[in-house]
């Protein structure tokens, strides 16, 4: 069975922190893997990951693919209060018609 | 409006009816998911599709049904409500085999009362 795991489930930082986000997975055919923000309505896109494209970088937030260890992180550096959000990693798995969630990381960031 | 439109956007109802979510996308794309998100859990699998006519389970498939005769639109039924199925559900679709992002309906509360 595929599965996406997180960690930490929740993370409470200051204003101007690095914060690391880990995600694991156990998939069959792996295809991409992908992070997502959610603050208070639908997810939104921040990455895709795939086996010719292991690191991605925008702005303050960067996500490398670890195709070995089966895994990736997802960094914030300078943390803002508007990174408050739940982290998502996914994984396209199954020949890609399948798109697998983790639990998620809950993140706030105090001023 | 192009996008991805889930309707209703709330929806009360009670134990033991049936109950339909509708999920609308205007980029015909082939993909499309359904998920439900509940505290702790993140967003589960519930139904995927591959294309009109191809269905498949997720990870928690059990109460639900889902149709897909046309490519642009998945809608779920849950056939006999339950109150465990009070959660927050997301349709989503993404256009190609796993090289592009999945896209997010606005959701969909829903409680079972």
């Amino acid at each position: 069975e595929d599965k996406v795991v997180q960690s930490p489930l929740s993370l409470v930082v200051h204003e101007g922190d690095t914060v690391t986000l880990n995600c694991s997975y156990e998939v069959t055919n792996f295809r991409s893997l992908l992070w997502y923000k959610q603050e208070k309505k639908a997810p939104t896109f921040l990455f895709m990951l795939t086996s010719s494209g292991i690191e991605k970088k925008s702005g303050r937030l960067s996500s490398i693919l670890d195709k070995k260890e089966l895994s990736s992180i997802l960094n914030i550096t300078a943390t803002q209060t508007g990174d408050s959000a739940i982290y998502l990693c996914a994984v396209f798995g199954e020949y890609g018609n399948k798109l697998v969630f983790g639990a998620g990381t809950i993140l706030r960031v105090k001023s | 409006d192009a996008g991805i439109t889930q309707s209703p956007r709330y929806k009360i109802t009670e134990t033991g009816r049936q109950v339909t979510l509708m999920c609308h996308q205007t980029w015909s794309h082939s993909y499309m998911f359904w998920y439900r998100q509940d505290l702790g859990h993140g967003l589960r699998l519930i139904y995927y599709s591959a294309a009109a006519d191809i269905t498949d389970k997720g990870e928690v498939p059990d109460g639900y049904v889902v149709s897909r005769s046309k490519t642009e639109n998945f809608p779920l039924t849950l056939e006999s409500a339950t109150r465990s199925q009070t959660s927050v559900y997301f349709c989503a679709s993404s256009q190609t085999w796993a090289r592009t992002e999945a896209f997010f309906g606005q959701g969909t509360r829903l409680t079972v009362v």
